[in-house]
């Protein structure tokens, strides 16, 4: 079955430090795979999508992404962080049933 | 540039009345979907909907939700009997084609059953 890990629930960093979210997929076909981000008492924005293609993405709000095969990955990166970065990010997967599946999200905190 | 909208963006109720949330998709999508999010935890498939009709829904959809598109625009989820349990984030998205893949939310409805 389909399913989507995101083996970090906080992560706090430093403004200006640079971020990596990670990934990882179970999925038997080329994924199409997604970051969104959730500000408080927010809906979600979609950051980037990887459907096929060049395997690093760019996305908005300076962040990139690598979908990786060979480790079933599609980590999130930037490397300066804002404060107003702060929010949770979530990785999803197309299922190709209709549904995306979502990780269980990814806190972030930002320090000044 | 088009975005899904969700009317309440909060209704509080008391268990075992019913609730209908609203959304209104992007016009021109064909596949609409509701997700659930418990305080603090994941974002949960419920239901998608294709072609005025079910196309997929999850165990957390059970009887007492029902979803419905009455007219050309609105897209709607009632829930029969709420439950304490039921108190959550409501998000519900909407997509063009099968093949684009992305799924836009709306802001969604927070659901407080008390």
């Amino acid at each position: 079955a389909q399913s989507v890990t995101q083996p970090d629930i906080h992560i706090t960093v430093s403004e200006g430090a640079s971020l990596e979210l990670r990934c990882n997929y179970s999925y038997g076909a080329t994924p199409y795979l997604f970051w969104y981000v959730q500000s408080p008492g927010q809906g979600l924005q979609l950051l980037l999508k990887y459907f096929s293609g060049d395997t690093l993405v760019q996305g908005i709000k300076g962040f990139e992404a690598e979908f990786k095969r060979s480790q079933s990955s599609f980590n999130l990166r930037k490397p300066s962080v804002h404060w107003s970065d702060a929010a949770e990010y979530f990785c999803a997967v197309d299922s190709g049933t209709y549904k995306y599946i979502f990780g269980t999200g990814t806190r972030l905190k930002v320090l000044a | 540039e088009p975005e899904v909208t969700q009317t309440p963006s909060h209704q509080v109720t008391q268990m075992g009345q019913e609730v209908i949330l609203r959304c209104v998709p992007i016009s021109n999508h064909l596949y609409f979907y509701w997700y659930r999010q418990i305080l603090g935890q994941k974002v949960e498939f419920l239901v998608s909907f294709y072609n005025n009709e079910i196309s997929e829904k999850s165990e957390i959809f059970d009887d007492q939700f029902s979803v419905e598109r009455p007219d050309g625009s609105n897209f709607t989820l009632k829930i029969r009997s709420t439950k304490l349990e039921d108190s959550a984030m409501y998000f519900c998205a909407s997509k063009a084609g099968s093949n684009t893949g992305e799924l836009f939310f709306g802001e969604g409805s927070r659901l407080t059953v008390l």
